[in-house]
Formats: C-alpha cells, sequence, structure tokens
C-alpha cells in the first residue's frame, strides 16, 4: 500500500488567497484525520471524517477552513481567505475501526507558508 | 480535549546509551501509540498498545501499556544516531486519537 497521500508537500501563498489540501487516505480505512502541527501548539486535531461523513469539526479554527471527503479515496481542506498565522504543517492521517486494533497512520504532511 | 504530558521535552544522550520517555494522561485510554518523526516527515508508527499492562518489542524500542491506562512508556536501547527525531505518544479513546508534546532525541555520535 503507498500509505496515506498528500499533495502538495509544499505551499506558498499570499495572504487573502485561496488554498487547497489534498489527501489520498489507506485504501479500506473508514476514518480520515486532518491535523495542524506547529511548534506552539504541537499536533492539533482540526476535523475527522468517518465513512466519508464529518464527526468532528470542532478543532477548526474558523470559518475560513472547510473539509470536506466527497469519496471515500479523497479528502480536501480549504482555507479561504489565508492568513499568517494559518502557516503550519498539515498532515492527513487515516484509520481503520473495523478490525478492533485501530492505529492512525499519517501523510508526509503539506508544509504551508502564507506571507 | 484531552491532555497528554510527555516527558522529557527534549534529550541529548551519547551514542550507545539507553533512552526512555513517558506519556501520563488524566483520562484513561484504549489503545496506547508511539510515533517517530523525522525533519519534513510525518508521523510514522513504532508501537502500538492495546492492553493494560500490555508490554510491546519492536527491535531495540519497548513501550508497555499502563496498568492504571493513563500512562505509557518508551524505551530505546543501545541508541544510534538515527534515532534522532521527535517522538510523539498518542492516546486513543473512542474515535480520536490525542497526542503528547513530543520527545526531541538528539544522539551524540
Amino acid at each position: 500500500d503507498a500509505g496515506v497521500i498528500q499533495s502538495p508537500r509544499h505551499e506558498v501563498t499570499e495572504m487573502g488567497q485561496e488554498v487547497t489540501l489534498r489527501c489520498k487516505p489507506i485504501s479500506g480505512h473508514d476514518y480520515l484525520f486532518w491535523y495542524r502541527q506547529t511548534m506552539m501548539r504541537g499536533l492539533e486535531l482540526l476535523i475527522y471524517f468517518n465513512n466519508n461523513v464529518p464527526i468532528d469539526d470542532s478543532g477548526m479554527p474558523e470559518d475560513r477552513f472547510s473539509a470536506k471527503m466527497p469519496n471515500a479515496s479523497f479528502s480536501t481542506l480549504k482555507i479561504q481567505p489565508s492568513e499568517p498565522r494559518d502557516s503550519a504543517v498539515y498532515f492527513c492521517a487515516s484509520s481503520s475501526w473495523g478490525q478492533g486494533n485501530t492505529e492512525a497512520f499519517f501523510g508526509q504532511g503539506t508544509r504551508l507558508t502564507v506571507v | 480535549g484531552q491532555q497528554l504530558n510527555q516527558s522529557p521535552q527534549s534529550m541529548f544522550i551519547q551514542e550507545g546509551e539507553d533512552v526512555s520517555m513517558n506519556c501520563t494522561s488524566s483520562s484513561i485510554f484504549n489503545t496506547w501509540l508511539w510515533y517517530k518523526q523525522d525533519p519534513g516527515e510525518g508521523p510514522v508508527l513504532l508501537i502500538a498498545l492495546y492492553k493494560a499492562g500490555e508490554l510491546t518489542s519492536n527491535g531495540r524500542l519497548t513501550a508497555q501499556f499502563g496498568i492504571t491506562r493513563k500512562d505509557s512508556f518508551l524505551n530505546i536501547s543501545a541508541s544510534i544516531p538515527s534515532d534522532v527525531g521527535i517522538y510523539f505518544c498518542a492516546g486513543r479513546t473512542g474515535n480520536q486519537f490525542y497526542f503528547g508534546t513530543g520527545t526531541s532525541l538528539t544522539v551524540i555520535p
């Protein structure tokens, strides 16, 4: 399995622009998580999906952030408009509940810089 | 959200030394996980623990799920330079994973 795939790996954008981050979870996994990592706050859960349905989005910082999962193999995290304080590394992770033993597997992340 | 206290925050050790780090929580978890993150990469799963008291090894790594289900430790024996990185603990409760703040490990050759 190729693992969790995220794109792009790096994104530099100007303040006010729309940013879209993409994630392909591991095939067969029914949970997908979006995390943000910064030096100050560590790994923060933004939102997670189960079977493509958003379950908990309480970690989404503002209305500027939105996430979708149109099908089991694709999810996006969008920031519109972006601000410099959104600069961070954004990780997508997926997990499977079915077997009872569950671990979260991470993608390589998207490093976002908003200037 | 759940708070995981991970210590130490950073470690500087000589190659060949053993390393120990731990995580504690005020809440009970059903699963404890340990990850390693290299610079510019995502966290990679090292060890998963599913039962209170469970002791699991993965090469030079050993981790234990505390009896109270509120803590876990990770030991690395005979450290080598490639052990450098940030180690995170994570606890799972329900469908969510909660992460510690990380232990930065530096191995001096």
